[in-house]
């Protein structure tokens, strides 16, 4: 259980286009998704938490305007990179927790990533 | 701040043999989880284990258990019978079980382990 997919798996865009990626929950209602991003030999760094039909909360230092992020349903997030640049590229990752009755969310399930490179 | 260490960048085992991954982390909290997080080449990030903090008894899944020493807010992986396929970037993570729906997740830097045959 808990699986959780992204789509595309890899993207090789032009500078200055807009590039879109999905998160879904496959077999179970996300409450709150998770968009990371990983440079090469390096630990997750968190961009944003997306709630279900709310506006997404952005780290410090990660433009909003740049990386728009919509949560329209519990088993779908977009993360979508606005006029891509050359240094937008990098691994992205999403994760979504479950909620279970009774308790609050803790685990996070990871998309298996999306390699974005821009052009 | 909530922080995770890991102070080992990278670690090599035999196949077959015992290996242990350290990791710290400072809190304030009493009461949260941590994770052990496996990311091989595929970069597909992997639970390996979960413990949770208000439970004195370690985590165990199959060849891969925990030591969890809470008052020296240390949590350790040992990989038992390695295989060939334990290779990969293992991440530990923390979370407070309090903060309302916006868990956030608080990595190491991570430990690069290498089985060799």
């Amino acid at each position: 259980g808990a699986v959780v997919s992204q789509h595309p798996s890899w993207v090789i865009c032009k500078s200055g286009t807009s590039v879109k990626i999905e998160c879904r929950s496959l077999d179970f209602q996300a409450t709150t998704m998770f968009w990371y991003r990983q440079f090469p030999k390096q630990s997750l760094m968190l961009m944003a938490t997306s709630n279900e039909g709310s506006k997404a909360t952005y780290e410090q230092g990660v433009e909003k305007d740049k990386f728009l992020i919509n949560h329209a349903s519990l088993t779908l997030s977009t993360l979508t990179v606005t006029s891509a640049h050359p240094e937008d590229s990098s691994f992205y990752i999403c994760s979504a927790t479950e909620r279970l009755a009774g308790s609050s969310a803790d685990t996070q399930y990871f998309g298996p990533g999306t390699r974005l490179t821009v052009l | 701040a909530q922080t995770v260490t890991q102070s080992q960048p990278e670690m090599s085992v035999q196949e077959a043999e015992t290996v242990t991954l350290s990791c710290t982390y400072d809190t304030s909290e009493s009461d949260y989880y941590l994770f052990w997080y496996k990311q091989p080449p595929s970069r597909q990030m992997i639970l390996v284990i979960r413990q949770e903090a208000y439970k004195q008894q370690n985590a165990t899944e199959n060849r891969f258990s925990v030591n969890f020493q809470k008052a020296a807010k240390s949590f350790s992986l040992k990989i038992s019978d390695s295989q060939l396929g334990d290779a990969a970037m293992y991440f530990c993570a923390y979370i407070p079980r309090s903060g309302g729906s916006n868990y956030k997740l608080t990595f190491g830097k991570g430990t690069l382990l290498t089985v060799n045959p």
